[in-house]
């Protein structure tokens, strides 16, 4: 059973537009939340990160929202570029529990059209 | 600083042999993974370590191996390759499992 899921496969969206991006979490010691982001022939690259006393982390026009409640986050990008194009990962780690795995999504592909 | 490096880039085995998968970090990071990504399953945990001498199972440890001898290498070891071990492999570290961590270039593994 996935504990990290990333129900949209891809998503298309014109440039210059909002890009939103989903995960939900089963596993409620998840207490750290990171997105990574992926290229083609190239490894993972972290793009930002939110911990679980946050429900809200900006960087420039990405931005991460986290609702406990419901183990969701999102990825919001604005504006949306045409080198945004990639598949971003969702991840999550249980930081202050014995629990030291750290858990991703089945990714997103995002390709944003010019 | 070369980060986290990986060899080979590429290799083509045959059912039933076994190779190992190198990678080193120079970063001097405790937390390092080994994650294989297939497609629609995205980064699945195949092995992890939290410091030299200490190694744990993640998701999917079944036909594989790992040592950690000193915190620089994580070996993985494919024991007897099978078609299903077919994969892209990445490794990874960082300081601690919650940070961000670094990714390898990948090495693309073929089982025929």
């Amino acid at each position: 059973d996935q504990q990290v899921k990333q129900n949209s496969p891809s998503l298309s969206v014109q440039e210059g537009r909002i890009s939103i991006l989903n995960c939900d979490y089963t596993n409620s010691m998840f207490d750290y939340f990171l997105w990574y982001k992926k290229y083609p022939a190239e490894g993972p690259t972290f793009l930002i990160s939110i911990s679980s006393i946050k429900d809200k982390n900006e960087d420039g026009r990405f931005t991460v929202f986290l609702n406990k409640s419901a183990k969701h986050l999102s990825l919001h990008i604005v504006p949306s570029q045409p080198g945004d194009s990639a598949v971003y990962f969702c991840a999550a780690s249980a930081s202050e529990t014995s629990y030291d795995k750290v858990i991703f999504g089945p990714g997103t592909s995002l390709s944003v059209i010019p | 600083n070369a980060g986290v490096t990986q060899t080979p880039k590429f290799q083509v085995l045959k059912t039933g042999q076994s190779m190992t998968l190198q990678c080193a970090q120079d970063m001097n990071h405790e937390y390092m993974s080994w994650y294989r990504q297939d497609p629609g399953m995205g980064l699945r945990l195949i092995h992890y370590s939290v410091g030299a001498g200490i190694t744990d199972q993640g998701e999917v440890p079944n036909g594989y191996n790992v040592s950690r001898s000193t915190t620089e290498d994580f070996p993985l070891r494919l024991l007897s390759a099978a078609p299903s071990q077919t994969s892209v492999y990445f490794c990874a570290s960082s300081y601690s499992p919650g940070d961000e961590q670094y990714f390898g270039p990948g090495t693309r593994l073929t089982v025929t």
